[in-house]
């Protein structure tokens, strides 16, 4: 059975705290990890990984892929209240399954200032 | 360019009634995507489409159907609302594996 999961659930920290949001897959014909933000409406489209091992980064976002572990890791750097959000993870499927995104639970994150 | 609309954005019905949720989407996608989420949940992927004319289950579709007769429009029915289908409800499309995109969601209250 496909399925992401993601850790931890939900996180409280500080203005200027830095934090990891993991997540592990299971995904049949994996093609892609997709990181998301939710802020009460639509997921917003963060990263796209294809490749092990290769940092995307967008200013104090960045994430990596390792498909023989099968995770991936979203850090953010010097965090602001406006990253206080849900992030998801998902697994692109392939194969009969193309475009199928698997999601996990994501992770509630709290940033007090 | 508008990208997902999805129609109506809030609903209320009573147990047992019926109603159809639109997704229009005009970025030329050949697929199309219908997923609830529920509080501490992820997106749970109800039906999909993978071009005009053909739909697809996927992980929770019982109490829904899907029709895409035309390829920019997507919809779900219900035929008879139960309050466990009181969720917000998400379309989205991509083109192949590529451009996901969400809708803003259309929240739905069963009572």
């Amino acid at each position: 059975e496909d399925k992401v999961v993601q850790s931890p659930l939900s996180l409280v920290v500080h203005e200027g705290d830095t934090v990891t949001l993991n997540c592990s897959y299971e995904v049949t014909n994996f093609r892609s990890l997709l990181w998301y933000k939710q802020e009460k409406k639509a997921p917003t489209f963060l990263f796209m990984l294809t490749s092990s091992g290769i940092e995307k980064k967008s200013g104090r976002l960045s994430s990596i892929l390792d498909k023989k572990e099968l995770f991936s890791i979203l850090n953010i750097t010097a965090t602001q209240t406006g990253d206080s959000a849900v992030y998801l993870c998902a697994g692109l499927g392939g194969g009969s399954t193309l475009g199928r995104l698997y999601f996990g639970r994501g992770t509630q994150l709290t940033v007090w200032p | 360019n508008a990208g997902v609309t999805q129609t109506p954005k809030f609903r209320v019905l009573k147990t047992g009634q019926s109603m159809t949720l639109l997704c229009a989407q005009d970025m030329n996608h050949e697929y199309m995507y219908w997923y609830r989420q529920d509080p501490g949940m992820g997106l749970r992927l109800i039906h999909y489409s993978v071009g005009e004319g053909t739909t697809a289950k996927g992980e929770v579709p019982d109490g829904y159907n899907v029709s895409r007769l035309k390829k920019q429009n997507f919809l779900l029915g219900l035929e008879s609302a139960a309050p466990s289908q009181t969720s917000v409800y998400f379309c989205a499309s991509s083109y192949y594996q590529y451009g996901y995109t969400f809708g803003s969601g259309t929240r739905l209250t069963v009572v």
